[in-house]
């Protein structure tokens, strides 16, 4: 079945980056997405990209796609204490349902 | 509203009893989510509505669980007879039209406890 994979905590300096990885296995997919939860809130759209992309940047965010290993990374460049929260990868299994990966929580130090 | 909101934000019940919980989308999105983020876990998926009609309730655990959206708009996700693992985040989202290049836009969620 379909199983989106990331690593469950990472710990960065303020200042430093953060690279938050995530493996999918759904070749369909047609967007992979990046959302931000922050304590008691929902979902915040952080970016996506188009499976034809390799790379896109946004800020201080820069997503990478490697379509062939079916491996999603965002990195947080110059990571502030205002990062700090769990980041999800999503991939839309060639449909409306996102299939969701288990978080990464990132605890920026100050 | 700018946004997706759900209503209550918590809500605490006893395990039997029947709760609704609610979520107004963005205004003129056609499509609407319900997902369930259980402790620990990143959202499931539970149903897609497009317009008034569920397009998809595959992902709904068992007939305990309902959802309705009459008019379009705000949809209603109803849970029967709750049980201790119903206690979870129960999230809502909405898209302008469905679809795989439809992004989908997250409420805060509802917190249900089942004590």
């Amino acid at each position: 079945g379909e199983d989106v994979e990331q690593s469950l905590f990472l710990s960065v300096r303020e200042g430093d980056s953060s690279v938050i990885n995530c493996t999918y296995t759904d070749s369909s997919s047609t967007y992979l997405y990046w959302y931000k939860q922050e304590p008691g809130a929902g979902l915040q759209l952080l970016t996506y990209i188009f499976s034809n992309m390799d790379m896109k940047q946004d800020q201080r965010l820069t997503v990478l796609l490697n379509k062939k290993d079916k491996h999603l990374s965002l990195r947080i460049a110059d990571t502030q204490t205002g990062d700090s929260a769990i980041y999800f990868c999503a991939e839309g299994a060639g449909t409306y349902k996102y299939i969701f990966g288990t978080g990464t929580r990132l605890k920026v130090l100050a | 509203g700018a946004g997706v909101s759900q209503t209550p934000s918590n809500k605490v019940t006893e395990k039997g009893k029947y709760v609704e919980l609610r979520c107004d989308p963005i205004s003129g999105h056609t499509a609407l989510y319900w997902y369930r983020q259980s402790l620990g876990q990143g959202p499931e998926f539970l149903i897609y509505f497009q317009g008034t009609g569920a397009a998809d309730d595959s992902g709904l655990p068992n007939d305990r669980f309902f959802a309705v959206r009459p008019e379009g708009s705000v949809s209603t996700l109803k849970i029967q007879r709750t049980e201790r693992g119903d206690s979870a985040v129960y999230l809502c989202a909405s898209s302008y039209a469905g679809g795989p290049v439809d992004t989908q836009y997250f409420g805060p969620g509802t917190r249900l406890t089942v004590l």
